[in-house]
């Protein structure tokens, strides 16, 4: 079946460690999104590529990077340059210009 | 500065009775309005979008309205079902911001058996 597969779904993390967050979608989608929940506040968006080898911040993008090689994988790492790194973390994909933001299950990220 | 405004954190309501959540922006914009649902330690799902060409979408017991002028839409579940219990969530997107969704804070939805 198609959709956005994130792995994994819980992950503990030391502190001053960086940890990769992977996020795989089958739906040949050329947008892909990374968005961070946290309890009482929406989703804010960290990085988002709308086509292989480019990418934007978004409003959080501090302590985080991405990179687009491939169309179908857009990983997120979170490095130990995050002040607050300990949240649920989603990732999307959307047809370029249409329609709506297609989710994966989210990753639980603590830092201990 | 939150662009999208949920300004309900929770809402009860009566199994049967009608859920209004309600949701405010302020980019002009924005001209593609959506709602999730939520589960937790889930990923959101899609429930109903609205143009801004269009003042009403309606999906089953879903309906989706929105104002332009007072840049307000409203989401109603008519009749509500204990299942429909969840984080609601509306998002806005348009043309002119890049193909980013911008997402209210959530409203916690309670249907009471």
């Amino acid at each position: 079946d198609g959709g956005i597969t994130q792995s994994p779904k819980y992950l503990f993390r030391k502190e001053g460690q960086n940890v990769t967050l992977s996020c795989e979608q089958n739906l040949n989608h050329d947008a892909m999104y990374w968005y961070r929940q946290d309890p009482g506040q929406g989703l804010r968006l960290i990085y988002y590529s709308q086509i292989v080898n480019d990418f934007q911040k978004g409003d959080i993008a501090e302590g985080y990077s991405v990179s687009r090689e491939k169309k179908e994988s857009f990983p997120l790492t979170v490095t130990s340059a995050q002040k607050n790194p300990t949240a649920f973390y989603l990732c999307a994909s959307n047809p370029q210009g249409t329609g709506e933001l297609f989710f994966g299950e989210g990753s639980r990220l603590t830092v201990l | 500065d939150q662009q999208v405004k949920q300004n309900s954190p929770s809402l009860s309501v009566q199994e049967g009775r009608i859920s209004i959540l309600n949701c405010d922006y302020t980019n002009s914009m924005f001209d593609y309005f959506l709602w999730y649902k939520k589960y937790p330690a889930e990923g959101p799902t899609f429930l109903i979008s609205i143009s801004s060409i269009k003042d009403k979408n309606e999906d089953g017991r879903f309906t989706v309205f929105l104002n332009k002028s007072a840049k307000h839409l409203s989401l109603h579940i008519v009749p509500s079902q204990p299942g429909d219990s969840a984080v609601y969530f509306c998002a806005a997107s348009g043309m002119g911001t890049g193909n980013q969704f911008y997402f209210g804070t959530g409203t916690s939805l309670t249907v009471i058996p």
